[in-house]
């Protein structure tokens, strides 16, 4: 059974913070997502891994940046948080070709 | 540009009517398609994958696949209140992204 964690269920950060996101999966796939979810906007990505030290932009890299030093654990960092970044915050892991699996998210709040 | 179409609702069926839910998607080239269910302030959880173009059935859910027209859809026999959820299609188009969501349809059984 596929299992993707994530550090932190919910999160109230000070603007300007910088602030960590880990996710960990146990399924050995070299594929995982972070995405956000906002109401009305569905789910926007942010960036991928599809490897240990690879990264690709998503839709909206744009305040964010990530890391991935081992295959299992995909790290989102805010490098300053703003109050724009709260949101609902999703990894997610991939077999390719197949279903992705999400974690439970972080709901994180930027005051 | 990769794109699914969902109607956002919220679409409100009585409790034991089937509920349809239909999704269109832009890539005839994609291979798979799944649906997802989130619940409020949950993340999603995979309730259906479908790869071939037909009817899958599983339990009070068949999704069906028409590649030819490029749409996908999903059938929820005797509606329960417990399958009011927002429910998200996903296609895979084999790159290393991941799966292409949709924004999701909001339904609500009404007992």
């Amino acid at each position: 059974d596929v299992k993707v964690t994530q550090s932190s269920r919910y999160l109230v950060k000070r603007t300007g913070e910088k602030v960590f996101l880990e996710c960990v999966q146990d399924m050995d796939h070299e594929n995982m997502f972070w995405y956000r979810q906002d109401p009305g906007l569905g789910l926007r990505l942010i960036y991928f891994s599809y490897d240990v030290k690879m990264k690709e932009k998503g839709d909206i890299p744009e305040g964010y940046s990530v890391s991935r030093e081992k295959k299992e654990r995909f790290s989102l960092i805010l490098e300053s948080a703003s109050t724009n970044q709260t949101s609902m915050y999703l990894c997610a892991s991939w077999d390719r070709g197949y279903e992705q699996y999400f974690g439970p998210g972080t709901r994180l709040t930027v005051t | 540009q990769k794109e699914v179409e969902q109607n956002s609702g919220p679409l409100s069926v009585p409790e034991g009517a089937i509920a349809s839910l239909n999704c269109t998607y832009s890539d005839r080239g994609s291979q798979s398609f799944f649906w997802y269910r989130q619940y409020s302030g949950k993340s999603p959880e995979l309730i259906m994958s479908i790869y071939s173009n037909g009817d899958k059935e599983d339990g009070r859910f068949t999704a069906q696949l028409n590649k030819a027209s490029q749409y996908v859809s999903l059938l929820i026999r005797d509606s329960q209140p417990s399958d009011s959820a927002t429910y998200l299609c996903a296609w895979g188009g084999g790159g290393a992204d991941g799966l292409t969501f949709g924004k999701g349809t909001h339904l609500i059984i009404q007992p």
